[in-house]
């Protein structure tokens, strides 16, 4: 099972800055938290990924709290584009396999 | 930029069929998956692959299911017998190394009927 909570879904506008909160309370030390998203029935897009410092690229930021025990990903300028289902998922540390949770589906309106 | 392809977009194929789905990762990287998510559900992990061997199945992943790489490009999903619950979009994802970022194809719609 995944081990992290977001909510079902957010709505944003366009131009705003959409912050998408992510609890994983059981992380552990080395397990890094990766985002992806999804658009419509497309193939799972990866956005960003961090261990426990801020992380920023050209398509968001990351936001780790001190204990690691939640995050937000920021969108600094959210388009229509940006509409899609949004997947935390800590990357435990025994397997390579990633756990998809239902994620955060996220509406950017006009 | 380099991407991961999948084809066929979308394949349709009689219950009982063999059913091939095929993928080309990107090019330098040695980490393969094949995920699969039915209509209205997560996300699913089926298998890794790596020098040749499978590194880790899921349950679904049973023995109707194998994967391969038949030569230094594709990397191959086949069901041997479709049942009407293997309807789902398979993807395909590579990585250059083990736990690192996995980029996905845009999937194959298999429909089963």
């Amino acid at each position: 099972d995944a081990k992290t909570t977001q909510p079902t879904s957010m709505d944003c506008a366009e131009g705003r800055a959409a912050n998408l909160p992510c609890n994983h309370s059981t992380i552990s030390g080395n397990e890094y938290v990766y985002w992806y998203r999804q658009i419509h029935s497309q193939g799972p897009q990866y956005i960003i990924h961090g261990l426990k410092n801020n992380e920023t690229n050209e398509m968001a930021s990351l936001i780790i709290t001190e204990d690691r025990k939640s995050s937000t990903l920021i969108l600094p300028h959210a388009t229509l584009r940006d509409t899609a289902v949004y997947y935390c998922i800590v990357r435990v540390g025994n397997t390579d396999k990633l756990i998809f949770g239902t994620g955060t589906r996220l509406q950017v309106f006009p | 930029e380099p991407e991961v392809t999948q084809t066929p977009s979308h394949q349709v194929t009689q219950m009982g069929q063999e059913v091939i789905l095929r993928c080309v990762p990107i090019s330098n990287h040695l980490y393969f998956y094949w995920y699969r998510q039915i209509l209205g559900q997560k996300v699913e992990f089926l298998v890794s692959f790596y020098n040749n061997e499978i590194s880790e199945k899921s349950e679904i992943f049973d023995d109707q299911f194998s994967v391969e790489r038949p030569d230094g490009s594709n990397f191959t999903l086949k069901i041997r017998s479709t049942k009407l619950e293997d309807s789902a979009m398979y993807f395909c994802a590579s990585s250059i190394s083990e736990k690192n970022i996995q980029y996905f194809g845009a999937g194959t719609r298999l429909s089963v009927l």
